[in-house]
């Protein structure tokens, strides 16, 4: 059974601020892909990475950076310099190889950036 | 390129009645899935649907069923409502049935009440 965790439930910034949001997974693939997305009020989840199991690099898009480590299951995401339009439900979500595109969602992370 | 289109945004149902969502995928995408997202659930796989066949199933009674056109649209119908099913249905569209990486519609909003 594949299950991911997002233990902060709500966290809350000052605009300017680093953050990190923290996702672990558990499954029992060898291979599988990693997602984030980012649900703004308006409801849609909005695509923001994805990672294959066999690629450890850690990526920056702009203010964006993902941090994967296979040896801890875990596959966190950093915003630098956090903007108020940032505020939002933040979701990590792992896929099967073999499940087609069925996604397994944590529970989200609601992120607050205050100005 | 015209994103994913869920119709309608919201609805009002009674207990018992049935629902009929639809969803329109991005133009060229063959694969759908739906996802239900309750504040005490959070989000579940619904099922997802790959040239008309449905490929994978979620753990939902059997009153959540759905199908999918050929030219890839997608509806998901409940019958029975029960009050439960009050939740936010989002629609993903992929490019095919290889891991790829989904693109969700706003959603419709269901109450049932």
């Amino acid at each position: 059974a594949q299950k991911v965790t997002q233990a902060q439930t709500e966290i809350s910034v000052v605009e300017k601020e680093d953050v990190t949001l923290d996702c672990v997974y558990e499954t029992r693939d060898t291979t599988y892909y990693l997602f984030w997305y980012k649900q703004p009020p308006s409801g849609e989840l909005v695509f923001l990475i994805r990672r294959n199991s066999f690629d450890e690099q850690n990526e920056i898009s702009g203010r964006y950076s993902w941090n994967f480590q296979k040896s801890t299951s875990s596959f966190n995401f950093t915003i630098t310099a956090s903007q108020v339009v940032d505020s939002a439900v933040y979701f990590c979500a792992l896929m099967s190889n073999n499940a087609g595109n069925m996604l397994t969602f944590g529970g989200g992370t609601r992120l607050m950036v205050k100005p | 390129k015209a994103g994913v289109t869920q119709t309608p945004r919201y609805l009002i149902k009674t207990r018992g009645q049935q629902v009929t969502l639809s969803c329109s995928p991005i133009s060229g995408h063959r694969s759908v899935s739906w996802y239900q997202q309750t504040p005490g659930q959070g989000l579940q796989f619904l099922f997802e649907y790959f040239s008309e066949t449905q490929r994978n199933k979620g753990n939902f009674p059997g009153r959540f069923s759905g199908r999918q056109f050929s030219n890839s649209r997608s509806e998901m119908n409940v019958s029975t409502l029960e009050l439960g099913d009050s939740a936010l249905y989002l629609c993903a569209s992929s490019l095919d049935d290889m891991n790829t990486e989904a693109f969700f519609g706003q959603g419709t909003r269901l109450t049932v009440v």
